[in-house]
């Protein structure tokens, strides 16, 4: 595709459910980032993928929030029991990674709404 | 740690009017710096980096190693500049950190 797709674009959930947020970044980008985008709070660090290594998961805010990125490509945002404090947008984010020139390309994001 | 600091929820500027938006970040080593920006209904996206030393739509920003700062300037604001602006801290092969963000609102 042309850029970073999310999907869903909406997603409103009853508190206590799982949900699961999808990414599929541009082809050929080592680097997938997720972030939180909410009022007052800026752009919060949530996971980062690089490559093969290890994800850096420092950002995740509990241990009801997990992601994996399958074959290096589509990644899967999971919120466990969510809160009403979850909802919040939900931005993917894949750079190629060169020579730390970190250019992002966001997708639209994930609008979450937790009732 | 990390840490990129923007000390201004929002900055409201008439048209016409210098504008600086403001960001210091902490970091021992050396940082790449970036400036994103979020028009409305629009995705976010890249304005400009410290590396390429660019100007983008009029905006500069400088980086200033010895007050680890990395403000966004432009001399004349455009309405069409409103949006929200963050600031990003980059180490090499290290996630992007990004700063709380400054709305700025250009009033005619």
């Amino acid at each position: 595709g042309a850029g970073v797709s999310q999907s869903p674009s909406n997603k409103v959930t009853e508190k206590g459910k799982d949900v699961e947020l999808r990414c599929d970044p541009i082809s050929g980008h080592t680097a997938l980032y997720w972030y939180r985008q909410s009022l007052g709070q800026g752009l919060e660090f949530l996971i980062y993928f690089q490559g093969n290594s290890a994800p850096d998961k420092s950002g995740l805010p509990s241990d009801r929030f997990s992601a994996e990125r399958t074959g290096g490509s589509v990644s899967t945002l999971t919120i466990q029991r969510t809160q009403q404090e979850d909802s919040a947008v939900y931005l993917c984010a894949s750079s190629s990674v060169l020579g730390g020139d970190e250019k992002l390309f966001f997708g639209s994001g994930t609008q979450l709404s937790v009732l | 740690a990390q840490r990129v600091t923007q000390p201004e929820k929002l900055l409201s500027v008439f048209k016409g009017a210098p504008v600086e938006l403001k960001c210091n970040y902490s970091y021992s080593g050396s940082p790449e710096l970036f400036w994103y920006v979020q028009y409305s209904r629009q995705r976010l996206q890249l304005l400009l980096r410290h590396i390429s030393r660019e100007s983008i739509k009029g905006f500069t920003a400088d980086l200033n190693k010895g007050e680890t700062s990395f403000h966004l300037k432009k001399p004349f604001a455009q309405e069409e500049d409103s949006a929200m602006y963050y600031c990003a801290l980059s180490t090499y092969g290290n996630k992007l950190v990004f700063g709380a963000g400054t709305i700025l609102r250009v009033k005619s």
